[in-house]
């Protein structure tokens, strides 16, 4: 099983900062990493498939980088709707796995 | 639109059954693979079980394998989660999700959740 290890746990920053969010897999998963954000009470929502494309309608703040083990999710300008909780999840083989999270708190 | 709509969860105790139902509409359902995903409350994601579009291949999750069992009915546009022999454990929000295609199964649309509730 692929392990997928987020960091930081928790990220306190400011509206209009840098968000700059980490996913480390336990052997290489290629390209076949995503990125959801959820809101507490809802469904997780799509951000970034296969590393670096974004799913429809996220705003071009979000992006995602990386490949093999080390992937990051960056957003360029946090607004206040973006202080949320984010999973990176793989595709590579079975089982697919998630990582554990990374809160993005207002500081 | 697309729409998932799950249904099915309750309150069960240690040992029992449930049947989840996951009903979809607003794309075409025989083309996507689908699958579950949980989440305990205050925890993060769980990734369950995922089956392809047409239904002949199924995978779970070592925690659920020998007592989950994923199916759907392309002809229902529904998705099913039979759950057998619930523990504590399994306690959580399941969430049924739409895969990007027929092999890409990063979830674009999600339900809203059902909970499952295993109490003694």
């Amino acid at each position: 099983e692929i392990v997928l290890t987020q960091s930081p746990a928790t990220l306190s920053l400011s509206p209009g900062e840098r968000a700059t969010l980490s996913c480390r897999a336990s052997q290489s998963v290629g390209s076949s990493l995503a990125w959801y954000q959820q809101k507490p009470g809802q469904a997780p929502r799509l951000l970034i498939y296969d590393a670096s494309n974004r799913a429809t309608g996220i705003p071009a703040r979000f992006s995602g980088s990386g490949s093999g083990t080390d992937f990051t999710l960056t957003i360029s300008s946090l607004e206040p709707e973006d202080f949320e909780v984010y999973y990176c999840q793989h595709r590579s083989n079975w089982p697919l796995t998630f990582g554990g999270g990374t809160k993005v708190e207002i500081k | 639109e697309v729409q998932l709509l799950e249904s099915g969860g309750g309150l069960v105790q240690p040992g029992g059954s449930l049947r989840l139902s996951c009903a979809a509409s607003g794309f075409t359902f025989s083309s996507y693979v689908l699958t579950w995903v949980r989440q305990a409350p205050g925890k993060g994601l769980e990734w369950v079980s995922g089956i392809l579009s047409s239904g002949a291949d199924t995978y779970y999750a070592d925690s659920v394998k020998g007592r989950f069992t994923i199916s759907r009915d392309n002809s229902k546009n529904t998705l099913y989660l039979q759950m057998n022999s619930l523990r504590a454990e399994d306690t959580a929000v399941y969430y049924c999700a739409k895969g990007r295609d027929g092999s890409n199964w990063f979830g674009d649309y999600w339900g809203q959740g059902t909970l499952v509730t295993v109490f003694s």
